[in-house]
């Protein structure tokens, strides 16, 4: 059974911080790495993808990839309450048909 | 505007009772998903179908059924024989690729009485 697994949280920063959020996969094989912000009763939505190993900017949000060690990580940069949310690291499976989803990672920005 | 709608987003089922969620696209994608969320748990995979006229399960398609007669269109029925049908139901779609990232709908929450 491929896996994704993730700290369920929760992670508590304060207003400015960086917020660091981890994931590991057992896929090997796996070439396609993604995070989604969902917030509480609403569906996930897309925040970053990243498909080559090191580092992906994109504004306050920094993904990593690591596929030596199957390790994706997310750094959100100045967190804001608004950053408040469960977020989900995904993996494409080897196959390319099935994006198998973390349980989530549960971030409390504090004011 | 482009975007995956669901309906209904509230939905109630006695117990025996089929019901039917509805999940529409208009992004011509190819692919569409059904995921299965509970509580503090991440989306499972209910089944998936890439092309009209095919689809395959996921890993608990036991208790639930689907059809994918037109492109824009793939509803999900939730059986009887599905006992613990309480749930957060989510539709999603992708072009085809390995690079293609999924579009996710609303979202039904279902309840049994």
């Amino acid at each position: 059974q491929k896996e994704v697994e993730q700290n369920s949280g929760p992670l508590s920063v304060p207003e400015g911080a960086i917020a660091s959020l981890n994931c590991t996969y057992s896929d090997r094989g796996s070439q396609s790495f993604f995070w989604y912000r969902q917030y509480s009763g609403k569906s996930p939505e897309l925040i970053m993808s990243i498909y080559s190993n090191g580092d992906k900017e994109d504004g306050r949000f920094t993904a990593q990839l690591n596929k030596a060690s199957q390790y994706v990580s997310l750094l959100i940069r100045d967190s804001q309450p608004s950053d408040s949310a469960t977020y989900l690291c995904a993996v494409l499976d080897t196959g390319g048909f099935k994006t198998i989803f973390g349980a989530g990672t549960r971030l409390f920005v504090k004011a | 505007d482009g975007g995956i709608t669901q309906s209904p987003k509230y939905l109630f089922r006695k117990e025996g009772q089929n019901v039917t969620l509805s999940c529409e696209q208009n992004l011509n994608h190819d692919a569409m998903y059904w995921y299965r969320q509970d509580p503090g748990q991440g989306l499972r995979l209910i089944y998936y179908s890439q092309i009209v006229n095919d689809f395959q399960k996921g890993d608990i398609a036991e208790g639930y059924s689907v059809s994918r007669e037109k492109k824009e269109s793939f509803p999900l029925t939730v059986t009887s024989a599905q006992k613990n049908p309480t749930a957060f139901y989510l539709c999603a779609s992708t072009r085809r690729g390995l690079k293609e990232t999924q579009y996710f709908g609303p979202g039904t929450r279902l309840l049994v009485l």
